[in-house]
């Protein structure tokens, strides 16, 4: 089973701070993604790379910078938090997009921004 | 407008019952529906996928597709209070193959 790895699990910061999401996959998939999770919006997708150094916009970007460094580990970062910015955020890998991709995901790191 | 709707938004099962979960998409440039299941505090994790007419059937789990009305829907027989969890669907539509996700199917499985 494909590991996605996601740290920290728990965060909070202050409205202006600067945060940092990191993931890390061990299964040299192609494709990983950022999502955030919130009541009544379900799966809202952030960024999403197709490899290192390659970054794609998702459908809710503002707000949010997202780096692939390696093949494996991919960050969100948020700098100038704000209180909308409060949700949990998963990572998730893919080999392939689009046909039949199927995606592995992390924990989740719940982010609360004061 | 979402473009993928699942109904009930919560169902409440007893234990051996069978609970039944329902997708439509509004798109019909779909490819395939997936569907995945995220226990309370982890990530979602898929449970399966399917694209052609009728039914696949993975042990306890059954989907059945309808493409002529782009609804699908996940049947789980002999329900364990593990299943008791929240029910995404999702879908591979459009020709950039975009996964577009329902806001999900909270479902309990009482003991």
């Amino acid at each position: 089973e494909a590991a996605v790895t996601q740290s920290p699990r728990n965060k909070v910061t202050v409205t202006g701070g600067n945060v940092t999401l990191s993931c890390r996959q061990t299964n040299s998939h192609n494709y990983m993604y950022w999502y955030r999770q919130d009541t009544g919006h379900g799966l809202r997708l952030i960024h999403y790379s197709y490899g290192a150094g390659n970054l794609q916009i998702g459908d809710v970007p503002d707000g949010y910078k997202a780096t692939r460094t390696t093949q494996e580990d991919f960050f969100l970062l948020l700098e100038l938090a704000s209180p909308s910015q409060t949700s949990l955020y998963f990572c998730a890998s893919s080999d392939i997009q689009g046909s039949n991709e199927r995606l592995f995901f992390g924990h989740g790191t719940k982010l609360s921004v004061l | 407008q979402q473009k993928v709707q699942q109904s009930p938004e919560s169902l409440s099962v007893p234990e051996g019952g069978m609970a039944s979960l329902n997708c439509t998409s509004s798109d019909r440039n779909f490819q395939y529906f997936w569907w995945y299941r995220q226990h309370s505090g982890e990530g979602p994790k898929a449970l399966m996928s399917i694209f052609s007419d009728g039914d696949k059937k993975e042990g306890r789990f059954t989907a059945h597709l309808n493409k002529a009305s782009l609804h699908v829907s996940l049947h789980i027989r002999d329900s364990q209070p593990s299943d008791s969890a929240l029910y995404f669907c999702a879908a591979i539509v459009g020709d950039n193959s975009k996964l577009i996700w329902g806001l999900g199917t909270s479902l309990v499985v009482n003991p």
